[in-house]
């Protein structure tokens, strides 16, 4: 079966760092892809892993163990504009689809 | 400007009553995709195509038909509505392979009464 798994809801403070973990157990993996979700508001890409180790961009990083069936995503230097909901999805074998996570909440306060 | 369209961005439409959203890309992308999103449920995919007359289904694909007769455009058909078809619907698109991300529609809001 496919599953991926992300912690429901997050609290940060602004400055702070913060990251969110993934799960994920697929029959095929072919990439793992980050998104950022505002509530009402289409996804858009933030990172992607293919191979194992740490991709950063920015505020944003993201690492990938193969191996492990994990992921995170790091945000740095928290602003209030990152509450969000942040979504994990990993591509399948055969390139043709996308399976999401239920996507993390992510709040950030002053 | 590179984007991906969906008309409507809202709709209201009763049980039984054939419906069309229209999914326009403008990046000569080979692959669309739609997906439906439901609170506690995530983004599930409805269908897919990877380019002109080749589409499949995804996981959730009963109630829906699409078709892809040119590259730009992938509109979804419901054909008798119903209430369990309430959801927020995104259209996406992307080159196929490597780091290709996905680009995602605006999003429809439908409620099927």
């Amino acid at each position: 079966g496919q599953n991926i798994d992300q912690p429901t809801e997050m609290t940060a403070t602004e400055g702070a760092i913060v990251q969110i973990n993934c799960t994920y157990q697929t029959s095929g993996f072919n990439g793992l892809f980050w998104y950022q979700q505002h509530a009402g508001e289409a996804p858009t890409f933030l990172s992607y892993n293919v191979l194992d180790g740490l991709e950063e961009k920015g505020r944003f990083s993201s690492f990938l163990s193969r191996s492990k069936g994990y992921s995170y995503l790091l945000l740095k230097e928290l602003q209030m504009k990152d509450s969000a909901s942040y979504l994990c999805a990993v591509r399948n074998q055969a390139g043709t689809a996308l399976i999401f996570g239920k996507g993390t909440t992510l709040s950030v306060s002053s | 400007e590179a984007q991906v369209t969906q008309n409507p961005r809202y709709l209201i439409t009763v049980t039984g009553k054939k419906l069309t959203v229209t999914c326009s890309q403008n990046m000569n992308h080979e692959y669309m995709s739609w997906y439906r999103q439901d609170p506690g449920l995530g983004l599930r995919q409805i269908y897919y195509s990877m380019n002109v007359e080749v589409t499949d289904k995804g996981d959730v694909p009963e109630g829906y038909k699409v078709s892809r007769k040119e590259k730009r455009n992938f509109p979804l058909i419901l054909e008798s509505p119903s209430p369990n078809q309430t959801s927020l619907y995104f259209c996406a698109s992307s080159l196929v392979g490597g780091r290709e991300t996905q680009y995602f529609g605006p999003g429809t809001r439908l409620l099927v009464l």
